[in-house]
């Protein structure tokens, strides 16, 4: 399958910074990148969608001003967690999709906020 | 909407025994995909197997096989001879055709005992 690569794998940041998490396709031109967080042992919840060149579209109830979501290109995007505080801490995952074919994932982030 | 479910939190088999995984869902497509994932404790998502809704057969991979009842709207996953390797969160998706979107099932949290 395809390579996603997601860095950092682990990040530990203080209470009002910012982090900033990049997703990567290695061999593949990804139209749509996808952004999930996961609660320790819970689901993904997929929090935005994202297409290449244009604004992410934000899941209800995800808000848009604290997880700045850019596409800029067909392989990279990135997903910065605005001024975060300790409940943002969480598993975050991404996976990116070419056009017609189905999503791979990238190893994902713990982001832990003290 | 679509919905996912996976009623089993937690199962547990000895090795090389033969475990099922149980999965449904609600859509009111016709045309979907539906997937398994595994999901082990380095948290990286692995594409285990897929199933076009439009084919009868039933999707296998060596050790993975899937019952796929569309009339009952079911999908669930048999793993046979069951290895240590095994041990993992799985989690049973569904993508609308054309969407690339994932909607995932609360997982199952499956202990493979030696």
């Amino acid at each position: 399958g395809a390579v996603v690569s997601q860095h950092p794998s682990r990040v530990i940041c203080k209470s009002g910074t910012s982090v900033k998490i990049e997703c990567r396709s290695l061999d593949f031109q990804a139209t749509t990148m996808f952004w999930y967080r996961q609660f320790p042992k819970q689901s993904l919840m997929l929090m935005a969608t994202s297409n290449e060149g244009s604004k992410a579209t934000y899941e209800q109830g995800v808000e848009k001003d604290k997880f700045l979501i850019n596409h800029a290109s067909l392989t990279l995007s990135t997903l910065t967690v605005a001024s975060a505080h300790p409940e943002d801490s969480s598993f975050y995952i991404c996976s990116a999709a070419g056009r017609g074919t189905e999503a791979f994932f990238g190893q994902g982030t713990r982001l832990t906020v003290v | 909407a679509q919905t996912v479910t996976q009623s089993q939190p937690e199962m547990s088999v000895q090795e090389a025994e033969t475990v099922t995984l149980s999965c449904t869902y609600d859509t009111s497509e016709n045309n979907y995909y539906l997937f398994w994932y595994k999901q082990p404790p380095s948290r990286q998502m692995i594409l285990v197997i897929r199933q076009e809704a439009y084919k009868q057969q039933n999707a296998t991979e060596n050790r993975f096989s899937v019952n796929f009842q569309k009339a009952a709207k079911s999908f669930s996953l048999k793993i046979s001879d069951s290895q240590l390797g095994d041990t993992a969160m799985y989690f049973c998706a569904f993508m609308r055709q054309g969407a690339q979107k994932l909607v995932f099932g609360q997982g199952t949290r499956l202990t493979i005992n030696p």
